[in-house]
Formats: structure tokens, C-alpha cells, sequence
């Protein structure tokens, strides 16, 4: 199984500052199989980013995911205010089982 | 647009089952992916498994092989997953997705259905 480790675990900025979040892989991740999904308190996940890199339908282009092999990125470039959450990683390259990351929390300073 | 709306919360003893349903609109239900992931409370996000709407195949994460049934009903739009034997650890919010493959496997989430808590407790 792969392992995701997200770091750091809390992100503390402020409006307008640049966000750069990591997930680490344990083995190589597939042909870039890579998700990342933002979460609000009492809500579901979004969908991001797929294959690493791709924007899903709707998602401003402040947002951008980069990285291949066991190192990927999701870079907010301006932080608004509805940007502050928990963001989660996740790989598909291996399924089953797929694998989650443990988040990282980006609350304002 | 596409939506998976679940059903409500559920209080549960440990050794019961429960069962439940997430219904599509949107798009056609039988073309897309199902799949099912919980999150326990204050933790992170893990995968339960998949349904193909169209032929009922199945894929069930190991961890819960033999506790989890996915089912559906394509006469109105709605998968189901059910899981039995339930413990205090069980106690989650339950999650449907949709897959982002049309006819196709791609294995990342898209929509999410708005969650259903299942609490577990004697």
C-alpha cells in the first residue's frame, strides 16, 4: 500500500499569501495518478486536481498541482478567504487499495 | 446539474447493519462509477470501495471484505452500501462519489454526495 504523507500539518497565512502544500509518496505513484480535494468544516470534499496537474470543472486558477514520481505540490497562489481548509491528497495509481493523505489544515495567521 | 443526495443520519448498536442510499440526478446513473469513502470523526479520508451501476460489479477495499455489501437499483437512480457487523470504530460520516471515468475507472472523486453519519453505540 502507498502511503501519503501531507506536510505540514497546519498552514498558517494570511489573505493573499502564497500556500504551498506537500504530499510525499512512499513508492512512485503511476502515471502521475495524483488528487487533491479541499474540505470545509461540516462539508464534503471538492475536487481540485487530478493527474497531478489537471484543474477540475470550476476551480479558479489560482490553484495549481505539480510534481511526478513520489513528490507532488498543490500551490495556492493568492489565498481568499474561502480558501481556508483542509486539503487532501490522494493516489489511484495502485487500486486497490487507494490511499488518502492525513490533510493539511491552511487556517488563517 | 449532477448530484448525489444520501440519506439521513443513523444511531446503530454495535453488531447491527446498516444500509445507506445515495441517488444520482444529473446524468445518466448507469454511465458512471459509484464509489464509497467514510471519514471518522476529527480524522482523515479512506476508501471503502467501488460499484459499476451498469453490471453491479464490485471492489471492496480489503479491510472491510465480508462486512460490506454495494448494491444498486437502476430503476431510480440509487446505490446503496451496506455494512454489517458494525463496531464503535464504524462511526463515521459515509460517503458516495461519483468516479471521474465516463464508462471508465479513473479513481479520483467527482461530485461527492453531502455525507450520511453513522454513529455506533450501545
Amino acid at each position: 500500500e502507498i502511503v501519503l504523507t501531507q506536510s505540514p500539518g497546519t498552514l498558517s497565512l494570511s489573505p493573499g499569501e502564497r500556500a504551498t502544500l506537500s504530499c510525499r509518496a512512499s513508492q512512485s505513484v503511476w502515471s502521475n495518478y495524483l488528487a487533491w480535494y479541499q474540505q470545509k468544516p461540516g462539508q464534503a470534499p471538492r475536487l481540485l486536481i487530478y493527474g497531478a496537474y489537471s484543474r477540475a470543472t470550476g476551480i479558479p486558477d489560482r490553484f495549481s498541482g505539480s510534481g511526478s514520481g513520489t513528490d507532488f505540490t498543490l500551490t495556492i497562489s493568492r489565498l481568499e478567504p474561502e480558501d481556508f481548509a483542509v486539503y487532501y491528497c490522494q493516489q489511484y495509481g495502485t487500486s486497490p487499495p487507494l490511499t488518502f493523505g492525513g490533510g493539511t489544515k491552511v487556517e488563517i495567521k | 446539474q449532477v448530484q448525489l443526495v444520501q440519506s439521513g443520519a443513523e444511531v446503530k448498536k454495535p453488531g447491527a447493519s446498516v444500509k445507506v442510499s445515495c441517488k444520482a440526478s444529473g446524468y445518466t446513473f448507469t454511465d458512471y462509477y459509484i464509489h464509497w469513502v467514510r471519514q471518522a470523526p476529527g480524522q482523515g479520508l479512506e476508501w471503502m470501495g467501488w460499484i459499476n451501476p451498469n453490471s453491479g460489479g464490485t471492489q471492496y477495499a480489503q479491510k472491510f471484505q465480508g462486512r460490506v455489501t454495494m448494491t444498486r437499483d437502476t430503476s431510480i437512480d440509487t446505490a446503496y452500501m451496506e455494512l454489517r457487523r458494525l463496531r464503535s470504530d464504524d462511526t463515521a460520516v459515509y460517503y458516495c462519489a461519483r468516479d471521474g471515468g465516463w464508462y471508465q475507472l479513473l479513481f479520483w472523486f467527482d461530485p461527492w454526495g453531502q455525507g450520511t453519519l453513522v454513529t455506533v453505540s450501545s
